[in-house]
């Protein structure tokens, strides 16, 4: 079983459209989690950290079920340029800045 | 302030050939990271550096790899003999400490072909 599981999709909405990835992980150990964002041949970047009280930034909201093992981002009024790959990240106490990455959900908002 | 960069942006080589890929971090970054996508596999850590010593390199697949870190400004990452299993994107990453509070910066990737 790999360490971060993701629906790769990809997900096809309008925009405006309310989207939501869900992303499991398999070491109860893990204590720190993110969502980072790859658009096509680019390389990842940091979107937001995860909370366990949940957090949101703008449109998008990030959430932690530590009990369930999953992360989840939901972003609202989905623009063209959201379009890209989101990767779910955790990191493990005790293994310093190693990060684990999903495969990746994609996204794709059209007109 | 100029980001991590990487060379070169693309590779193509034959199987057998030696491939050395290399990195500049963000200037005052103390970690350094190289990681391997592909799309079967995702992104995977192959070694990371602090300080400009190997910290962890029990990502790097086989002997055939090798990664050093000469001084703060500058990584190799090298494949010898390459093998086509070994196409996908290389990415290098810098942060400025240890920590998962540290946001790892990613540099464009070099896209290795291996025929």
């Amino acid at each position: 079983r790999k360490e971060v599981e993701q629906d790769p999709g990809p997900f096809n909405v309008p925009e405006g459209a309310t989207v939501a990835f869900n992303c499991t992980y398999s070491n109860s150990a893990s204590q720190s989690f993110f969502w980072y964002r790859q658009d096509c041949r680019k390389e990842p970047k940091l979107l937001m950290s995860v909370y366990s009280s949940g957090n949101e930034d703008g449109r998008f909201t990030a959430q932690l079920n530590r009990a369930s093992q999953y992360i989840s981002l939901l972003i609202r009024d989905s623009k063209l340029s959201d379009s890209a790959t989101y990767l779910c990240v955790v990191c493990n106490t005790g293994t310093a800045s190693k990060l684990t990455f999903g495969t990746g959900t994609r996204l794709q908002v059209t007109l | 302030d100029a980001g991590v960069i990487q060379s070169p942006r693309h590779e193509v080589t034959e199987m057998g050939q030696e491939v050395t890929l290399r990195c500049k971090p963000i200037s005052g970054h103390d970690y350094l990271f190289w990681y391997r996508q592909t799309m079967m596999r995702g992104l995977e850590l192959l070694i990371y550096f602090n300080n400009n010593v190997p910290i962890d390199d029990s990502g790097m697949p086989e002997d055939r790899f090798s990664a050093k870190m000469p001084n703060a400004s500058f990584s190799t990452l090298k494949i010898q003999p390459s093998e086509p299993r070994d196409s996908a994107v290389y990415f290098c990453a810098s942060s400025l400490g240890g920590g998962a509070d540290n946001e790892q910066f990613f540099g464009p990737g070099t896209r290795l072909t291996v025929l």
